[in-house]
């Protein structure tokens, strides 16, 4: 079984830093791309980053580019986000979600049940 | 950025009824369009990927349809369990979801 576990939310002031993690299991963690999504309190999802299977690339939206950093352990089977400069604006729940790719197609086909960040004073 | 417009933002039905929920893309996508379900307090769940096929284990009542800028996610009847947020997402560009339809019993 598929199994996605974040860690690593809680309470920051703005400026701050952050790190979130995302354990994975039951999947060869090795050969998939993985992915932050990110949903601000009632509101809509918003993707923040992927890395490919090897890390060889890796994308970030805009808003928070040149403050966030994912990176991965295949060998830990681990998935991470560090968050720099953190701004009232990135308080959300963070979802790790595994990304798979078959020719052309696309699809977060798993995700964990998410882990919480607050950036407050 | 690719934009995408979901519509409504919100609807309500009633048990059994047929319920349909747009998206328009900004731009030429394909058929790079996905759509997930998200429980309240609940990770979202994919339903339908590249458009119109069904990811495995859901129930053939969801389908989806459409290409190009207009895409189409029906619902074909409304079961309680289907109250839940729909998001569809592109991924022909750095992926971007649409944001939200919320459906409701009536």
């Amino acid at each position: 079984e598929v199994q996605l576990v974040e860690s690593g939310g809680g309470l920051v002031k703005p400026g701050g830093s952050l790190r979130l993690s995302c354990a994975a299991s039951g999947f060869t963690f090795s050969s998939y791309s993985m992915n932050w999504v990110r949903q601000a309190p009632g509101k809509g999802l918003e993707w923040v980053s992927s890395i490919s299977s090897s890390s060889s690339y890796i994308y970030y939206a805009d808003s928070v580019k040149g403050r966030f950093t994912i990176s991965r352990d295949n060998a830990k089977n681990s998935l991470y986000l560090q968050m720099n400069s953190l701004r009232a604006e990135d308080t959300a729940v963070y979802y790790c979600a595994r990304g798979l790719k078959y020719s052309s197609s696309w699809r977060l086909d798993y995700w964990g049940q998410g882990t919480l960040v607050t950036v407050s004073s | 950025d690719i934009q995408m417009t979901q519509s409504p933002s919100s609807l309500s039905a009633s048990v059994g009824d047929r319920v349909t929920i747009t998206c328009q893309a900004s731009q030429d996508i394909s058929n790079y369009l996905n759509w997930y379900q998200q429980k309240p307090g609940k990770a979202p769940k994919l339903l339908i990927y590249d458009a119109s096929n069904l990811e495995t284990g859901v129930p053939s009542r969801f389908s989806g349809s459409g290409s190009g800028t207009d895409f189409t996610f029906t619902i074909s009847s409304l079961q309680p369990e289907d109250i839940a947020t729909y998001y569809c997402q592109q991924y022909d560009n750095l992926p971007t979801f649409g944001g939200g339809t919320k459906v409701e019993i009536k």
